[in-house]
């Protein structure tokens, strides 16, 4: 069974500084991998995702994020924190069977002046 | 172009009572998802249309149902509300199945 783990409920950055939310997934077949953001009574917001093409993936707002096979990992980066970025972020798997997907338990960015 | 609307944005109502929750997909998009979001189990998903047709559903009791209309649009049920179905309600639209899904701001629904 597909499933996703995100490390670390909450993390806190200085502005400025680098953001890096892990996420680590299992799955028995090539994954979809996405990364949604969800501000405050928001919907979720699509920020990159993997398809199985390139392994380092460029998104909005900055954001990247790296599909490792042999780490089963796909973390999120941004070089430098802005207030804009406080969120909850969620990482998601799809098995490529239709549009049911995983999420990750999410990761609360919090961002310090 | 618009992005996926939800109505209504908010709704209380009393256990044992029903609900019906609506979306509306982006113009051309054909599948349609629904998920559960709440602090304890976080987002889960509930089931996913496409071309009127249930492709998918997650792990939840009989009492949530969906249908999908020939325009796309979509409408959840619940039934005999329970304290516990208390959530935001997500639907999210996608061109086909296996696009990206786009998500609607949800449906609050407190149950009391």
């Amino acid at each position: 069974a597909q499933s996703v783990t995100q490390l670390g409920s909450h993390v806190s950055v200085s502005e400025g500084a680098l953001v890096l939310l892990r996420c680590n997934y299992s799955s028995s077949v090539p994954p979809y991998l996405f990364w949604y953001v969800q501000y405050p009574n928001q919907g979720l917001q699509l920020l990159l995702k993997y398809t199985s093409a390139a392994t380092l993936v460029k998104g909005i707002n900055g954001f990247e994020a790296e599909f490792k096979k042999s780490e089963t990992s796909f973390h999120l980066t941004k070089p430098s924190a802005h207030m804009s970025d406080a969120a909850e972020y969620f990482c998601a798997v799809n098995d490529n069977q239709g549009g049911k997907l995983i999420f990750g338990q999410g990761t609360e960015l919090s961002v310090k002046p | 172009k618009a992005g996926v609307t939800q109505t209504p944005r908010y709704l209380i109502k009393t256990r044992g009572q029903q609900v019906t929750l609506s979306c509306s997909p982006i113009s051309g998009h054909r599948s349609v998802s629904w998920y559960q979001q709440t602090p304890g189990q976080g987002l889960q998903f509930l089931f996913e249309y496409f071309s009127e047709t249930q492709r998918n559903k997650g792990n939840f009791p009989g009492r949530f149902s969906g249908r999908q209309f020939s325009n796309s649009r979509s409408e959840m049920n619940v039934s005999t509300l329970e304290l516990g179905d208390s959530a935001l309600y997500l639907c999210a639209s996608s061109l086909n199945l296996n696009n990206e899904q786009f998500f609607g701001p949800g449906t609050r629904l407190t149950v009391l």
